[in-house]
């Protein structure tokens, strides 16, 4: 079947540390998405890619790196720099080419620092 | 003023209500339109898509205003199961996927 995975679904991570979320999509879309969103708000856009090796800045992407290597893999890291990382975090995927174009996204990861 | 805004709600409203969400987006660009309904502590699912003709599914009509660049979403005889957040999505020129911080929808009984 295809879809967008995301791993691990629960991660916990100490003060100081870099974490990698992983988000691998088999559906052959172009475009992939990482998406924040803390309790009761929002998504918020951290960082974009419309095509393999290029990506762009969402609205919050201070703390956070990404990489775009193979098309169907979007891993995005929380760097120390993030100062408040505690939040669920969406990937997403969606189709470049087309009019009618749909995100479909991975179920999630819930990140806590402790 | 951000791409896609909505008003957060919440939006309490009885069993039975009618209710309307409206979106409003800054990109005149914009290409396709979409409703997606999110659960607590779940990941966004797609409810329905926005045409200019106007698109229904069951109790559920989506409407597109190009001209004045909004899209709304009508729920008829409300049940408790729609209590979740719906989330406007605007996708644009490079098919740049933008949603609003959606509208908190809570059925009473």
């Amino acid at each position: 079947d295809g879809g967008i995975t995301q791993s691990p679904k629960y991660l916990f991570r100490k003060e100081g540390q870099n974490v990698t979320l992983s988000c691998e999509q088999n559906l052959n879309h172009d475009a992939m998405y990482w998406y924040r969103q803390d309790p009761g708000q929002g998504l918020r856009l951290i960082y974009y890619s419309q095509i393999v090796n290029d990506f762009q800045k969402g609205d919050i992407a201070e703390g956070y790196s990404v990489s775009r290597e193979k098309k169907e893999s979007f891993p995005l890291t929380v760097t120390s720099a993030q100062k408040n990382p505690t939040a669920f975090y969406l990937c997403a995927s969606s189709i470049r080419e087309g009019g009618n174009t749909e995100a479909f996204f991975g179920q999630g990861t819930r990140l806590t620092v402790v | 003023r951000k791409e896609v805004e909505q008003d957060p709600g919440p939006f309490n409203v009885p069993e039975g209500a009618t209710v309307a969400f409206n979106c409003t987006y800054s990109n005149s660009a914009s290409q396709s339109f979409f409703w997606y309904r999110q659960d607590c502590r779940k990941e966004p699912k797609l409810l329905m898509s926005v045409y200019s003709s106007g698109n229904e599914d069951g109790r559920f009509t989506a409407q597109l205003n190009r001209a004045s660049q909004y899209i709304s979403l009508l729920i008829r005889d409300s049940k408790l199961s729609d209590s979740a957040t719906y989330l406007c999505v605007v996708t644009g020129g490079y098919q740049k996927v933008t949603f609003g911080t959606g509208t908190k929808l809570q059925v009473i009984p």
